[in-house]
């Protein structure tokens, strides 16, 4: 296992496109979270599950966004109706439930709304 | 006011120097502190994480935690041109999951 694996890399969509992103964790991880970082911050929290469950969610999460784990695997996060505000990197990480040591993040993917 | 403070930097030392990243933060919940290197279009690498108040050291790191006065730092030693990226504090209140992140210290380092 080479860590987390975040698809695609780099996406460039249209204002109004959706795009979904793809995230793969550390196989023996079952917590799984997504971040996004804006140019000059920070990783802001967006959600995270554990297992297959969706247990916080953040406010900068609207409705426009969705994420999804089923089977408790991979995970994705769906932006419908995308707007400049979207663009970001969006960073995925994975952990054991008990165990900060691991927190590994993956390399993220770029999205940029024009 | 952000609950985690970090000034953005840049910071530039020459090589050898002793470097000095601080955050502050305003949440006493907060039990678990890590500082992280984000070099460019990567995600976040964790570099050291404490456990509560004191000091922990490795290899050319030191990290610091005073709850008391809710500050935080780390040290790199013997600095490098590859030390050269972007360093983030993180921390947490319990529960193993969300971190929160200052807005990172830009570090360069010339040789």
């Amino acid at each position: 296992d080479t860590g987390v694996s975040q698809d695609p890399r780099h996406k460039i969509t249209k204002r109004g496109q959706n795009v979904t992103f793809r995230c793969d964790p550390i196989s023996e991880h079952n917590r799984l979270y997504w971040y996004r970082q804006t140019l000059g911050q920070g990783p802001e929290f967006l959600t995270y599950f554990q297992n297959e469950a969706q247990l916080e969610k953040s406010r900068l999460l609207s409705d426009r966004f969705s994420a999804e784990r089923p089977k408790g695997s991979f995970s994705t996060l769906e932006i419908q109706r995308t707007e400049q505000g979207d663009s970001a990197m969006y960073l995925c990480a994975s952990s054991r439930v008990d165990n900060f040591y691991g927190y590994t993040f993956g390399s993220g993917t770029r999205l940029t709304v024009v | 006011q952000k609950e985690v403070e970090q000034d953005p930097g840049p910071l530039s030392v020459p090589e050898g120097a002793i470097v000095s990243l601080n955050c502050t933060y305003s949440n006493s919940a907060f039990q678990y502190f890590m500082w992280y290197r984000q070099y460019s279009r990567k995600g976040p690498e964790l570099l050291m994480y404490t456990y509560s108040s004191g000091n922990k050291e490795d290899g050319r790191f030191t990290a610091q935690v005073d709850k008391s006065s809710k500050y935080i730092s780390l040290f790199i030693r013997d600095s490098q041109p590859s030390d050269s990226a972007t360093y983030l504090c993180a921390m947490s209140g319990g529960g193993y999951n969300k971190l929160i992140f200052g807005a990172g210290t830009r570090l360069a380092v010339h040789p």
